[in-house]
This record gives structure tokens, C-alpha cells and sequence, in this order.
């Protein structure tokens, strides 16, 4: 089965990017999703097929696809960007399938 | 304003079962693959079952596969999941999510989510 490896945690200091990253097997062939989770709150998308922003996420959001590693990168990081984020994408065999997630802490 | 309201969480043992729904508003319902995504306490999130839109296909994930069934009525625009021979790593909070593309034929990203209901297999 396919495997999305993010890093458990990555701290940053307020105002500076935040780089969480998602590898996976030739991850760059396939559409990458990215979602937020604030404890007690609903999953939210922020970035969808790789670099794609919904509608009402902040530029600061921008992502990228490349060879075996996605990155989801946040700039002039808050304190209200502290949050769990999932790497997402559909595998060859009909699964969708999680990373194991990062928890950004903003210093 | 799309609206996604689950029902039908609860305590309940193991190998018993349990059906939850997903009462939807504010979309076109048969045109949107759903899905059912979940947390286990303390854990990441985990992918559950999606009812694609247009094809009429489901997919499960291998850790509910013969157990769990995605279903959906159009009619009433409601998305189930009946969860038979449940284990205790069952246990999570469950989200029903409505997908970002309309016409879709398979499923492409979770736009729109649940608050979730919680589950809790225990004795």
C-alpha cells in the first residue's frame, strides 16, 4: 500500500515560513491535498490538487510537488496557524490515503 | 451554505454494530461523491469509505472492508455508514465529508466537512 511520511512536528517562530513536507514513492505523479486540524475542530482544506488554494485560504498558504516530496509551505506564520496538518492523495488501488500528519507549533 | 450533520454515534460493545447518517443541505446531493473520514483519540486521520457521485463506486479502506458499508439516499439526500463487528480500535470521532468536485466520476479532494459524531467501542 502506499505510504505518505510526514515529519511528527516542526516548530517556527512567529512571522517566519513554516516547510512541512510529505513524502511518498513518485508522490510528483499524483494530486496532493493538504488539510488543518485544530483540536476540537473540523478538518479544514487548505491546499488541493498541489498548489491549489479554496476559496478563503490565505495566500500565505502555497504548496508544490516534486519527484518524491510535497511541501506545503506557510509564510508570515501566526499564532493561529498552530495546528495538526494532514498530507492527502488517492494511490493506484482505489484508497484515499493520510500522512500521519505534522504538529506546527509556533514559538 | 453547505451543511453536514451526523447522527448516530454512541457507546456500544464489541462485535455489535451501529448505523451513522449524514443529513446534507446547501448542494446538488447526488451529484457529489462523500466520504467518511475518522480520528481515533490522540491519533491521525484516517480514511473510512467514499460513495463517488457519478459512478455509483465505492471504495473502502482494508481496515473496514466486509465490515463497514457506504451507502446513500439521494431521495433524502443522506450518506449512511453501517458499522457491523465493531472492535474497539473502531473508536473515533467519524466525519461525513462532501467532495470539491460536482460530476465527478471518482472522488478528488474533501471540501466540506462534519463536525463529526463520536464512537466509542467499549465494554
Amino acid at each position: 500500500s502506499y505510504v505518505l511520511t510526514q515529519p511528527p512536528s516542526v516548530s517556527v517562530a512567529p512571522g517566519k515560513t513554516a516547510t512541512l513536507t510529505c513524502g511518498g514513492n513518485l508522490i510528483a505523479s499524483k494530486n496532493v491535498n493538504w488539510y488543518q486540524k485544530r483540536p476540537g475542530q473540523a478538518p479544514k482544506l487548505v491546499i488541493h490538487y498541489d498548489d491549489d488554494r479554496p476559496s478563503g485560504i490565505p495566500e500565505r498558504f502555497s504548496g508544490s510537488n516534486s519527484g518524491n516530496t510535497a511541501t506545503l509551505t506557510i509564510a508570515r506564520v501566526e499564532a493561529g496557524d498552530e495546528a495538526d496538518y494532514y498530507c492527502q492523495v488517492w494511490d493506484n488501488i482505489d484508497h484515499w490515503v493520510f500522512g500521519g500528519g505534522t504538529r506546527l507549533t509556533v514559538l | 451554505e453547505v451543511r453536514l450533520l451526523e447522527s448516530g454515534g454512541g457507546l456500544v460493545q464489541p462485535g455489535g454494530s451501529l448505523r451513522l447518517s449524514c443529513v446534507a443541505s446547501g448542494f446538488t446531493f447526488r451529484t457529489y461523491a462523500l466520504s467518511w473520514v475518522r480520528q481515533a483519540p490522540g491519533k491521525g486521520l484516517e480514511w473510512v469509505s467514499t460513495f463517488s457521485g457519478a459512478a455509483d463506486k465505492t471504495y473502502d479502506a482494508d481496515s473496514v472492508k466486509g465490515r463497514f458499508t457506504i451507502s446513500r439516499d439521494n431521495s433524502k439526500n443522506t450518506l449512511y455508514l453501517q458499522m457491523n463487528n465493531l472492535r474497539a480500535e473502531d473508536t473515533a470521532v467519524y466525519y461525513c465529508v462532501k467532495d470539491g468536485i460536482r460530476g465527478s466520476p471518482g472522488s478528488e479532494f474533501f471540501l466540506d466537512w462534519g463536525q463529526g459524531t463520536l464512537v466509542t467501542v467499549s465494554s
